[in-house]
């Protein structure tokens, strides 16, 4: 069964400060690997990372991808209360048109003042 | 607002009774995805349509639930005779090809099953 680990679970933090966080996933044919945030309604789509060792970056926001150790890890830097919200992690994975997410449980990310 | 709409926001049902939630995809998107939420959980996938086909529905219970994506109008999922167990959050997403594309999701709707 596909399994997609997020860690930590949850983390309170003061403004400014940067944080990692971190997804790890065993999953059978994958294709790619996604990051949303979630506040109070929908997730909203924020990276797809398909190729290790290549970071992708918006605004305050960075991540990367390393398929050989499966995992991936999402970065923010001076963080805002505005940062205040659930991130999940999915993986994308399947053959040929039968594809499917599986998604991590989230981290809880809490940005104080 | 060309977003994932889904209806209603809110849903309370009695034991018993049926639940019936609509997903119209972002415009040009012709796959739909169904996603549960249970409080402190990942979302966890149901179903994945495109027009008028289903092509993977390994996420969705065998009995009470169903889900459609017709020719025209939105995408349905109905969960007929709803136990306490169903109360969750609904998420629809859509994407424009499937494979390699990100989701949309829409605001979700949130079933109460009293």
């Amino acid at each position: 069964e596909d399994k997609v680990v997020q860690s930590p679970l949850s983390l309170v933090v003061h403004e400014g400060d940067t944080v990692t966080l971190n997804c790890s996933y065993e999953v059978t044919n994958f294709r790619s690997l996604l990051w949303y945030k979630q506040e109070k309604k929908a997730p909203t789509f924020l990276f797809m990372l398909t190729s290790s060792g290549i970071e992708k970056k918006s605004g305050r926001l960075s991540s990367i991808l390393d398929k050989k150790e499966l995992f991936s890890i999402l970065n923010i830097t001076a963080t805002q209360t505005g940062d205040s919200a659930v991130y999940l992690c999915a993986v994308e994975s399947g053959t040929g048109t039968a594809s499917k997410l599986t998604f991590g449980t989230g981290t809880r990310l809490q940005v104080t003042l | 607002n060309a977003g994932v709409m889904q209806n209603p926001r809110h849903l309370v049902r009695r034991r018993g009774q049926e639940a019936r939630l609509r997903c119209s995809p972002m415009k040009g998107h012709s796959h739909v995805y169904w996603y549960r939420q249970l409080p402190e959980e990942g979302l966890k996938f149901m179903v994945y349509l495109q027009k008028e086909n289903i092509i993977d529905e390994s996420g969705m219970p065998k009995e009470r639930f169903s889900a459609e994506f017709p020719k025209e109008g939105p995408s349905i999922l109905r969960i007929q005779q709803v136990v306490r167990g169903d109360s969750a959050a609904y998420f629809c997403a859509s994407s424009q090809q499937g494979n390699n594309s990100p989701l949309h999701f829409g605001n979700g709707t949130r079933l109460t099953v009293t």
